[in-house]
């Protein structure tokens, strides 16, 4: 199964300030997809942003973008203008072109996102 | 309203118990999944089905079951076997079975262990 890492146990960033969460992930297939979830403290699961592997440009979705850098294995996360509502749980994940795999979620173990006013 | 629900939201067991978590969605999903998750770690697949009548074991099936009889429910019964029930159960669905599909989360369950 493929492998995701994320580096950043916690991170903390000021209220309207910028933040980048980091994750690489482990894969010698070429088509497949990348996302990150947010779980705030009620623990709902919620998508952000996602990305096909297959499109050089990098996804946004308003304050939310991503820097994927296929070559490297690197799916990074940055959020602009930070807001209290952005403290979370997130996590990236990976989800193979395989049908084999069920197409299942790979996920890693999570950064914990504090934002302070 | 459209989305997955799942119950109950606390679960309590007792020493050899089976208990089953419900799952139900509303959005005309093929594909549904169930993970766990604990402290300090991320989701880990436990099943998942992309068809009625039809389901496959993910990472860590062992101590569970899973049925699929009805499209719009997935209900997971941990076993006795489970020797380490306690966690986070998220249930997930998407509309269909291709990767290119988002899945969307239940509001999960919590199970503790008596």
């Amino acid at each position: 199964a493929q492998t995701v890492t994320q580096s950043q146990p916690e991170m903390s960033v000021q209220e309207a300030e910028t933040v980048t969460l980091s994750c690489t992930y482990d894969t010698s297939e070429s088509d497949y997809y990348l996302f990150w979830y947010k779980q705030p403290p009620s623990r709902q699961m919620i998508l952000v942003i996602r990305q096909e592997a297959y499109k050089q440009q990098n996804a946004t979705e308003n304050r939310f973008s991503v820097n994927f850098q296929k070559a490297a294995k690197s799916f990074s996360l940055k959020i602009s203008d930070s807001q209290l509502g952005d403290a979370a749980m997130y996590f990236c994940a990976y989800r193979s072109a395989d049908q084999d795999s069920g197409y299942a979620l790979n996920f890693g173990k999570g950064t914990s996102l504090l934002v302070t006013p | 309203d459209g989305g997955i629900t799942q119950s109950p939201k606390y679960l309590f067991r007792k020493e050899g118990q089976n208990v089953t978590l419900s799952c139900e969605q509303n959005l005309n999903h093929d594909a549904m999944y169930w993970y766990r998750q604990d402290p300090g770690q991320g989701l880990r697949l436990i099943y998942y089905s992309q068809i009625v009548n039809d389901f496959q074991k993910g990472d860590i099936a062992e101590g569970y079951s899973v049925s699929r009889e009805k499209k719009e429910s997935f209900p997971l019964t941990v076993t006795s076997a489970q020797k380490n029930p306690t966690a986070f159960y998220l249930c997930a669905s998407s509309i269909g079975t291709s990767y290119q599909e988002t899945q969307y989360f239940g509001p999960g369950t919590r199970l503790l262990v008596l």
